[in-house]
């Protein structure tokens, strides 16, 4: 069975702060590790993929993550944070296609 | 633009009755997929389809029920046995090149009462 785990439903960061939200996943077989972001009442929308190329994968808005095999780990990260990267970021695991496990969600907030 | 359209936004049932969500998408894709979010919980899985008139149930199937009789369309129908059919439903759709990326709509806030 594949999981994944999100360390920290809230997290607060000052803006211009460094943004660290926690991913750990567990499975099997190689996965496909993402990231996305949703803003309240809409979709989700890609922020980036890990699909067994690079470990360190860049994603929009200046976010980047970085595969960790040993650690099992996909954490999320941005340099300095801005208001508009206020929301709720998930993780997400697929290694067979058309069954996406994610984790519960980490609310960020920036204070100004 | 390419994308996919869950209508309505918001949606008002009251208890007992059957309601229907849309879901279509003009991106081509073969794969579609219905999540149900709670607060405070991720996404899961109701139902998903790979191809036309072929659909298999996801974690949370009971109460609900889907069609796929066309490759743009993935109706869902929250029936009246889903004892707690109060969420936020999202729709997601996947190519055959690139399935295990999933692109999501706006989503369809049921609220019965």
């Amino acid at each position: 069975a594949q999981s994944v785990t999100q360390l920290g439903s809230h997290v607060s960061v000052s803006e211009g702060a460094l943004v660290l939200l926690r991913c750990n996943y567990s499975s099997s077989v190689p996965p496909y590790l993402f990231w996305y972001v949703q803003y309240p009442n809409q979709g989700l929308q890609l922020l980036l993929k890990y699909t067994s190329a690079a470990t360190l994968v860049k994603g929009i808005n200046g976010f980047e993550a970085e595969f960790k095999k040993s650690e099992t780990s996909f954490h999320l990260t941005k340099p300095s944070a801005h208001m508009s990267d206020a929301a709720e970021y998930f993780c997400a695991l697929n290694t067979n296609a058309g069954k996406s496990t994610f984790g519960d969600g980490t609310t960020l907030t920036v204070k100004p | 633009d390419g994308g996919i359209t869950q209508s309505p936004k918001y949606l008002f049932r009251k208890e007992g009755q059957n309601v229907t969500l849309s879901c279509e998408q003009n991106l081509n894709h073969d794969a579609m997929y219905w999540y149900r979010q709670d607060p405070g919980q991720g996404l899961r899985l109701i139902y998903y389809s790979q191809i036309v008139n072929d659909f298999q149930k996801g974690d949370i199937a009971e109460g609900y029920s889907v069609s796929r009789e066309k490759k743009e369309s993935f109706p869902l129908t929250v029936t009246s046995a889903q004892k707690n059919p109060t969420a936020f439903y999202l729709c997601a759709s996947s190519s055959g090149e690139n399935r295990y990326e999933q692109y999501f709509g706006p989503g369809t806030r049921l609220t019965v009462t």
